[in-house]
């Protein structure tokens, strides 16, 4: 059961070039989460998937896009990379069921990527 | 606009002492209040959740206190051990519909020998 797993773990691209990252949970729950972790700003939202067929925009959106491909899976693609996504990024997936631990949130290992 | 504020300063303590971190917060009533550890490199873990009719939780070392009129959390870790240092970061969860969670930018500790 390894939880949230992620690829790749660190990658380098050039402005303009696209790439897409993976996320995958074991854990048979139904949200799914992309963050972003920048010093200075925190862990922002930038897109999540409630259940499966579902995706909808968090804080910071815009040059983002992502598919929920199956319940296991869900990824984030970007388009045309910008030194200012530069970052860590984060999938996450929360805690199922409907009571107070609905929001805690099991992170996977992080994907650092450099935009040069 | 809401806000979260955590020490921004790291923090040193030397093993054994009790190691407080702080979570303010403003212009936000929050259902949950929840505390997680990063450790460098990798993805944070949660911890504790306290609810906002409880003052105070506890799990083995950690201890959290949750007050709603200072509108403040304090993260207490006693008998600190140097495995202890990593970075701790508070994020708050609304009320009824308004599930967003919010998060504090961390508190570094450092647990000398």
């Amino acid at each position: 059961n390894a939880g949230v797993t992620q690829t790749p773990k660190f990658q380098v691209l050039k402005t303009g070039q696209s790439m897409t990252l993976q996320c995958a949970q074991d854990m048979n729950h139904n949200s799914m989460y992309w963050y972003r972790q920048d010093p200075g700003m925190g862990l922002r939202l930038i897109y999540y998937s409630a259940s499966e067929g579902t995706t909808d925009k968090g804080e910071v959106p815009n040059g983002y896009n992502v598919s929920r491909l199956n319940k296991r899976e869900f990824s984030l693609r970007l388009e045309s990379a910008a030194p200012s996504q530069t970052s860590v990024y984060f999938c996450a997936s929360p805690h199922p069921g409907t009571g107070p631990f609905r929001e805690t949130q099991y992170f996977g290992p992080g994907t650092r990527l450099l935009v040069l | 606009s809401q806000k979260i504020e955590q020490n921004s300063e790291a923090l040193n303590i030397q093993e054994g002492k009790t190691a407080t971190l702080t979570c303010n917060y403003t212009n936000y009533s929050p259902a949950y209040l929840q505390w997680y550890r990063q450790d460098p490199g990798r993805g944070p873990v949660f911890l504790l959740l306290i609810r906002e009719n409880e003052k105070e939780k506890r799990k083995e070392r950690l201890k959290v206190t949750f007050d709603t009129t200072l509108k403040q959390s304090l993260f207490h870790i006693t008998a600190s051990q140097p495995a202890d240092s990593a970075t701790y970061l508070c994020a708050l969860v609304g009320a009824g519909n308004n599930r967003k969670l919010i998060w504090g930018l961390g508190t570094s500790l450092a647990v000398n020998p």
